[in-house]
């Protein structure tokens, strides 16, 4: 069974700074899909970015980027010039190629600081 | 466009009660999700639906029942409740199973007491 593990139950970062939530992961496979998702106090889950397995190339969406590492099974989220609206639960999660089950990690709390 | 809404937003109700939270998406999605997230936890899968008419067991199943008679509705069921279901429940779209995004709808928290 693949299993997803987010070691930091907890992160801060200073506004306008940079941080970076860690993420690896367990899987015998060799296609599938990962992703970062948030979670702020309203409870909405709000994809965040995107990695399809079988890319070499880190996704990046505006401030959001990752570094994904297919051989160490290791997928951190790096968060640049944090705003206040970033503080919020970050989730990692996978899911293998056909497959219907989203496998999260336990989530990082981030708190920004003005 | 609403994407996915989800009905009650909150709830409670005695044990040994029949619940139905329902699930609505407005994006021809084919595959539709399940899932809840207890405190502090990430989020398992109860059921899925890859295409209308069709579902399938998840995660944690026990407990649950599903139904998909179309391809925008997804109503989840508690046919007894019990404390232990005591959860945030989240519904979920993608375009179809397997590769897609999932986008999850806003919730619904449900205490069992």
């Amino acid at each position: 069974a693949q299993t997803v593990t987010q070691s930091q139950p907890e992160m801060s970062v200073q506004e306008a700074e940079t941080v970076t939530l860690s993420c690896t992961y367990d899987t015998s496979e060799s296609d599938y899909y990962l992703f970062w998702y948030k979670q702020p106090p309203s409870r909405q889950m709000i994809l965040v970015i995107r990695q399809e397995a079988y890319k070499q190339q880190n996704a990046t969406e505006n401030r959001f980027s990752v570094n994904f590492q297919k051989a160490a099974k290791s997928f951190s989220l790096k968060i640049s010039d944090s705003q206040l609206g970033d503080a919020a639960m970050y989730f990692c999660a996978y899911l293998r190629d056909a497959g219907n089950m989203l496998t999260f990690g336990g989530g990082t709390r981030l708190m920004v600081k003005p | 466009i609403a994407g996915i809404t989800q009905a009650p937003t909150s709830q409670i109700l005695a044990a040994g009660r029949r619940m139905t939270l329902r699930c609505t998406q407005d994006m021809r999605h084919n595959a539709m999700y399940w899932y809840r997230q207890d405190l502090g936890l990430g989020l398992r899968l109860i059921h899925y639906s890859n295409t209308a008419g069709t579902t399938g067991k998840g995660e944690v199943p026990d407990g649950y029942s599903v139904s998909r008679a179309n391809t925008d509705d997804f109503p989840l069921t508690l046919a007894s409740a019990v404390p232990s279901q005591t959860s945030v429940y989240f519904c979920a779209s993608s375009d179809r199973a397997g590769a897609d995004t999932q986008y999850f709808g806003p919730g619904t928290r449900l205490t069992v007491l």
